[in-house]
């Protein structure tokens, strides 16, 4: 069956580097997208993987393993404002998304 | 700024009522969906319109009733609703469909409450 994997909540320090992790089991896969949500916002895209490898964005990059249905979105130089939810999802075919249901995502000071 | 408006931002609503959702983007975009998005729950693909076009009705009860006029709006028609209708109801917009790549621009949503 279609199932993506995400920690519900993480925790991290100001200045700090984090990972959030996605897996995901699919029928068909074309392409892994990351989005970040504030809390009573839109999801706001972040980041497309559809090839193996690290795609890097200033702080935030994604990585890519197909054969290991695996992702990650990690952020360097954490500030208050990356304090969101960050969800994770598959396109299974030409535009079809599966959701995690995401990751919250604590900053302290 | 998204470039996809939503109205009302929040709604209060008895389960007898009649109302209705908008959403217009700003985009110049082919393609707009309708999410449910619940507490810790993954987003919920309700409808799919190309180009004006319904392509997609993902079993959502007939108390939800989409209307798609021209490619910048669409509505969603509230009637009978049932408590765990209660939700936030998200409106995207994508270039087109047929493309894995295109990400989905969203709106702000709609916080629906059902007394």
């Amino acid at each position: 069956g279609q199932n993506i994997d995400q920690p519900t909540e993480m925790t991290a320090t100001e200045g700090a580097i984090v990972q959030i992790n996605c897996t995901y089991q699919t029928s068909g896969f074309n392409g892994l997208f990351w989005y970040q949500q504030h809390a009573g916002e839109a999801p706001t895209f972040l980041s497309y993987n559809v090839l193996d490898g690290l795609e890097e964005k200033g702080r935030f990059s994604s990585f890519l393993s197909r054969s290991k249905g695996y992702s990650y979105l990690l952020l360097k130089e954490l500030q208050m404002k990356d304090s969101a939810s960050y969800l994770c999802a598959v396109c299974e075919g030409n535009y079809q998304l599966i959701w995690g249901a995401g990751t919250k995502l604590i900053i302290k000071p | 700024e998204t470039g996809v408006t939503q109205t009302p931002r929040h709604l209060v609503m008895g389960m007898t009522n009649k109302k209705s959702l908008k959403c217009e983007q700003h985009l110049g975009h082919n393609a707009m969906y309708w999410y449910k998005q619940s507490a810790k729950k993954p987003l919920e693909l309700m409808f799919v319109y190309n180009f004006k076009e319904q392509t997609e009705n993902n079993s959502v009860p007939s108390r939800f009733s989409p209307e798609c006029p021209n490619s910048s709006h669409l509505f969603l028609h509230l009637h009978t609703l049932q408590p765990e209708d209660s939700a936030l109801y998200l409106c995207a917009s994508s270039q087109e469909l047929g493309t894995g790549n295109q990400p989905q621009h969203f709106g702000d949503g709609t916080r629906l409450s059902i007394l």
